[in-house]
């Protein structure tokens, strides 16, 4: 799996968008990239994936560059529920993914209010 | 509804006992993961399982246990081997097929050695 590099912690203001990047330098061509974030004491939770293309959802939206070495995680009216670690993890699609995944230390999310 | 139920979420222990923690899962998953989490860390694979009465090792394996004789259970136990038990431990479980975004976790059971 391509090794990711976060910067340790980032501070944004209540409602304002949240941008939070991802350097994948060594990404391969079929391989994703997935966020999670997981708040003080709780178990990770699953917000975005995609491969090449920029994708959206009800939570967040994920930029990857053309080259697809980097990526950034925006979440676009930031509130203070969502203070927490955001991972981000390359990995190929497996089809089962049932050998476990690996997280680095990711980054801490600071909302202020 | 449907989730993975850790217990207890505060574990205490003195040093040299042996302690199980407890994993259930009402989803109907086929795979189901131990973590370790220590502070200011990411995760850590403990152990993982695929299918009832199969379990792999993960990056950190030695002085843990695990059992999968139900599809719905996966009790780790922290045997005294392990040198440095006190962490937050994490269980979460995938549907086969789903990936990397077919992961739910359980709440973690913090768990204290004295």
């Amino acid at each position: 799996d391509a090794k990711t590099t976060q910067p340790t912690s980032m501070d944004c203001a209540e409602g304002r968008a949240a941008n939070l990047p991802c350097n994948h330098s060594t990404i391969s061509g079929n391989e994703y990239v997935y966020w999670y974030r997981q708040i003080h004491s709780q178990g990770p939770q699953y917000i975005i994936h995609g491969l090449k293309n920029n994708e959206t959802n009800e939570m967040a939206s994920l930029i990857i560059t053309e080259d697809r070495k980097s990526s950034t995680l925006i979440l676009p009216h930031a509130t203070l529920r969502d203070t927490a670690v955001y991972y981000c993890i390359v990995r190929l699609y497996s089809g089962g993914g049932a050998d476990g995944l690996t997280f680095g230390k990711g980054t801490h999310l600071i909302i202020q209010p | 509804d449907g989730g993975i139920t850790q217990s207890p979420k505060y574990l205490f222990r003195k040093e040299g006992q042996n302690v199980t923690l407890s994993c259930e899962q009402n989803l109907n998953h086929d795979a189901m993961y131990w973590y370790r989490q220590d502070p200011g860390q990411g995760l850590r694979l403990i152990y993982y399982s695929q299918i009832v009465n199969d379990f792999q090792k993960g990056d950190i394996a030695e002085g843990y246990s695990v059992s999968r004789e139900k599809k719905e259970s996966f009790p780790l136990t922290v045997t005294s081997a392990q040198k440095n038990p006190t962490a937050f431990y994490l269980c979460a479980s995938s549907e086969q097929g789903q990936g990397l975004y077919g992961y739910t976790f359980g709440s973690g059971t913090r768990l204290t050695v004295v």
